[in-house]
Parts: C-alpha cells; sequence; structure tokens
C-alpha cells in the first residue's frame, strides 16, 4: 500500500525557513516523480513544485520560484521541500503527492503537514 | 490565481445529474490532459479522472468527464449524499516555463 507521510510543518515567523519532509513507503520510490500542492486555509489548493524520478526539478509555481528547493533523497525514500524567505501567505496545508509512470496526475497523496507563517 | 475557472458551486438532489464546468485556455487542455480530484472537508485530495476520461480503479462509472481545446466537464449521475464534497480540475500548462495548475474549485451539495 503507498504511503506518504508529511512531516516538518509549524510555526515560522516571517523571513525564516523551514524544511519540510514526506516519508515514502509501498512502492519504488526511485522510479516516480514527486510533487508539493499546498492548501490555504479556506483555500483551493495550489501546485507548489515537481521532481522528476532522477531528481530533475519539474518546476516551481512563481508564488515559491526563487525561495523554495525541492530534492529527494532516494537512500531515504523521502522528499524535501526547503522554504526559506517564508511570508505570511505561505501559510497552508502542503501536501506531498506521487505521479504515476509517465503522468503528470497525482494519483497518491499524504495526509499534510501545516505551516504557519506569523509573526 | 488559478488558470482554470470553476463555478464555486453546484448542487442538485439525489439521483439527478451534475455537471461542473472548467474553463481553461490552449496553454493547457490545448496539448495536455485534464485531471479531476474530489476533496472532502479535513481529507487530501483523491485523484477522480485522469488522462481527460480515465478513472482509477475504485472510482464508480457515474462519474465521467470530457475535454475540449480549451474547456473541461466533469459529470456525475445519479447523485449521491456521499458525493458532497470540492472538486477541482487540474492540468499541466505550457505556459512561461511550465508548471501544474489547479482549477478554482466547485462545491457540489446534495439537496
Amino acid at each position: 500500500e503507498v504511503q506518504l507521510a508529511e512531516s516538518g510543518g509549524g510555526l515560522e515567523q516571517p523571513g525564516g525557513s523551514l524544511r519540510l519532509s514526506c516519508a515514502a513507503s509501498g512502492f519504488t520510490f526511485d522510479d516516480y516523480a514527486m510533487h508539493w500542492v499546498r492548501q490555504p486555509p479556506g483555500g483551493g489548493l495550489e501546485w507548489v513544485s515537481g521532481i522528476s524520478w532522477n531528481s530533475d526539478p519539474i518546476g516551481y509555481a512563481d508564488s515559491v520560484k526563487g525561495r523554495f528547493t525541492i530534492s529527494r533523497d532516494s537512500a531515504k525514500n523521502t522528499l524535501y521541500l526547503q522554504m526559506n524567505n517564508l511570508t505570511t501567505e505561505d501559510t497552508a496545508l502542503y501536501y506531498c503527492a506521487k505521479s504515476p509512470l509517465g503522468q503528470l496526475s497525482l494519483d497518491h497523496w499524504g495526509q499534510g503537514t501545516r505551516v504557519t507563517v506569523s509573526s | 490565481q488559478s488558470v482554470l475557472i470553476q463555478p464555486p458551486s453546484a448542487s442538485g438532489t439525489p439521483g439527478q445529474r451534475v455537471t461542473i464546468s472548467c474553463s481553461g485556455s490552449s496553454s493547457n487542455f490545448g496539448t495536455n490532459y485534464v485531471y479531476w480530484f474530489q476533496q472532502f472537508p479535513g481529507t487530501a485530495p483523491k485523484l477522480l479522472i485522469y488522462k481527460n476520461n480515465q478513472r482509477p480503479s475504485g472510482v464508480p462509472a457515474r462519474f465521467s468527464a470530457s475535454k475540449s481545446a480549451t474547456s473541461a466537464s466533469l459529470a456525475i449521475s445519479g447523485l449521491r449524499s456521499e458525493d458532497e464534497a470540492d472538486y477541482y480540475c487540474a492540468a499541466w500548462d505550457d505556459s512561461l516555463s511550465g508548471r501544474y495548475v489547479f482549477g478554482t474549485g466547485t462545491k457540489v451539495t446534495v439537496l
């Protein structure tokens, strides 16, 4: 069974940094592209970033470009999102999600980790 | 702001057919697949439709979808109370350096 477990969220001040992690299990992590998607309180879904199976970045949303970095560690079956220079607009529930082979759909999602940016 | 526009709400009585539209452009729907996600309050989204009109295993056949060059739609036939949820369309967008875009979301209410 595919399982994705996010962690690393919390309360951070504007200008601060956080690193989110997503521990993957139940599938061959190295074979699949992975993504981060966020959802602000009461809001809709926003794709944040994606990374291909071989660690090439698929891309970043304009809203996070230059501040966030996606990466993956195949030895630990873990996806990361390094978030720097946080702003209040980064406050959201952050999900990691897996793509099926050869597609850009998101067929499995974690339960999310909450990030709150506030002074 | 999202480049895929959905109506904020849709509703129907049990058994009715409800359709949700998703308006895009040639940079997303023109050359890329559309996906649909279902989300219940307090839970993660779930893939409902992939590759324009394909249902993952376990998704009932009363969910169907279609796509044109600049728009897409999701239909729920035989509406049931458990279909009350938020629904999002999504697609890869080739504009700028490329990005995955979600629709604005539609809340479906079963009356």
